[in-house]
């Protein structure tokens, strides 16, 4: 099972501070995505990463794909209450096109 | 442009009925998937349609759920009969050929077994 992990599983912070959330496996991927989820909504996909080192960034957020393609971290820069949400990665293997979820980090952001 | 649709929105059975989730993936996509979540999990991958062939069906759990995509345009699950276990939220994703693993994804269906 090529399980990917996301800590923290919750995260409350304070509208303007900054945040970083992990998604780490001990499997490769060949691609890696970051999505929201909003309740009552299907997941929308933020950003896809498949090289080694790749950093991109939207807006206040910034995604990095680990060297190895392991692992990738979403960091956030003063988060306000609109990015409350559940963000997930999910991570793409060879050829095949089903994706694998991670364990999710539910973001809460207070005014 | 619109998005992929699910339908119906929510859905409580007693155990033992059966029940339909139906999916519209955005027109054109050839790719089609159905994932779902049950409570506390991450989200897991059932099956994948192109066009009207199934890909791959590794995730489905068992012969009680069934699938279709008559056409190659929208798809059914069934569930029959449904378990207790079976609710959750049942996710539908399409992508276009060559979309690669970025997948765009329903509002999703929630099924409450009773």
């Amino acid at each position: 099972t090529q399980l990917l992990e996301q800590s923290p599983q919750f995260l409350s912070i304070q509208e303007g501070e900054n945040l970083t959330v992990y998604c780490n496996s001990s499997s490769v991927f060949s691609s890696l995505q970051w999505y929201r989820q909003e309740p009552g909504e299907g997941p929308v996909l933020l950003v896809t990463v498949v090289t080694g080192g790749e950093v991109k960034k939207l807006k206040r957020l910034t995604f990095q794909f680990g060297d190895a393609r392991k692992d990738s971290s979403l960091h956030i820069t003063a988060a306000q209450p609109g990015d409350t949400g559940l963000y997930l990665c999910a991570g793409g293997r060879g050829g095949y096109q089903k994706v694998t979820f991670g364990t999710g980090t539910k973001l809460q952001v207070i005014p | 442009e619109a998005g992929v649709t699910q339908f119906p929105s929510h859905s409580v059975i007693e155990k033992g009925q059966t029940v339909t989730l139906r999916c519209d993936p955005i027109s054109g996509h050839d790719n089609l998937y159905w994932y779902r979540r049950v409570m506390g999990k991450e989200i897991k991958f059932l099956l994948h349609f192109v066009k009207e062939s199934k890909q791959d069906e590794s995730g489905m759990p068992n012969n009680r759920f069934l699938a279709e995509r008559t056409g190659g345009t929208y798809s059914t699950l069934k569930v029959q009969p449904a378990e207790l276990e079976d609710s959750g939220v049942y996710f539908c994703a399409s992508s276009p050929v060559g979309g690669g693993y970025e997948q765009y994804f329903g509002p999703g269906t929630r099924l409450t077994v009773t």
